[in-house]
């Protein structure tokens, strides 16, 4: 298994277009992650999911933001009419479900929105 | 609501200088507690993690021990080196089930030889 992995790794576009970033968990994990990180700040949650269901949502996720695990393995993220204010490092995480277990994280994918 | 705050950084560091990067949460109920570490052009890693107050988790030179009666978990390692140069993140889990992370704003660390 070569871990958690992102494409792309890098997304450039234009203001008011929209985007879909995939993330392609360890294969053995039942849950994943989305985070958002902002340039000097740590990473900020938005959703996850255990196995095909989102279970929660975090109120940073507009409704411009919509993510999916349809089977239960990979999960795309899409935001839709790009603003300036959602250039940040998304990034995908997965783990074993329960209490503390460890997460491991993708590299993520970097949006600029211009 | 649940917050960690870290020291601000960067900490800059000679080659073997002790190192200690201040932690401390804010969170109802007992949450598991965290560093994560990222390296340049890296995600990511777990470096180190404690799930109840006294426990200390340790890795690669480096402890922290939760402690409750603080709300801390400060990272600390006696002898850095100049590829321990990364982003520092605390971070916990009060959630109880569902391994959602709050994370601090992260610590940069340069180390120079």
């Amino acid at each position: 298994d070569t871990g958690v992995s992102q494409d792309p790794r890098h997304k450039i576009t234009k203001r008011g277009q929209n985007v879909t970033f995939r993330c392609d968990p360890i294969s053995e994990h039942n849950r994943l992650y989305w985070y958002r990180q902002t340039l000097g700040q740590g990473p900020e949650f938005l959703t996850y999911f255990q196995n095909e269901a989102q279970l929660e949502k975090s109120r940073l996720l507009s409704d411009r933001f919509s993510a999916e695990r349809p089977k239960g393995s990979f999960s795309t993220l899409e935001i839709q009419r790009t603003e300036q204010g959602d250039s940040a490092m998304y990034l995908c995480a997965s783990s074993l479900a329960g209490g503390g277990t460890e997460a491991f994280f993708g590299q993520g994918t970097r949006l600029t929105v211009v | 609501g649940d917050s960690v705050t870290q020291m601000e950084g960067p900490v800059t560091l000679s080659e073997e200088a002790f190192l200690t990067i201040n932690c401390t949460y804010t969170a109802t109920g007992y949450p598991s507690l965290f560093w994560y570490v990222q390296y340049p052009g890296e995600g990511l890693q777990l470096l180190l993690k404690a799930t109840k107050a006294d426990d200390k988790g340790s890795n690669k030179g480096f402890e922290a021990t939760y402690r409750k009666e603080t709300t801390s978990f400060h990272l600390e390692k006696g002898s850095v080196q100049v590829s321990d140069s990364a982003v520092y993140f605390c971070a916990l889990d009060a959630s109880g089930n569902t391994g959602k992370l709050i994370f601090g704003q992260g610590t940069t660390l340069q180390v120079k030889p």
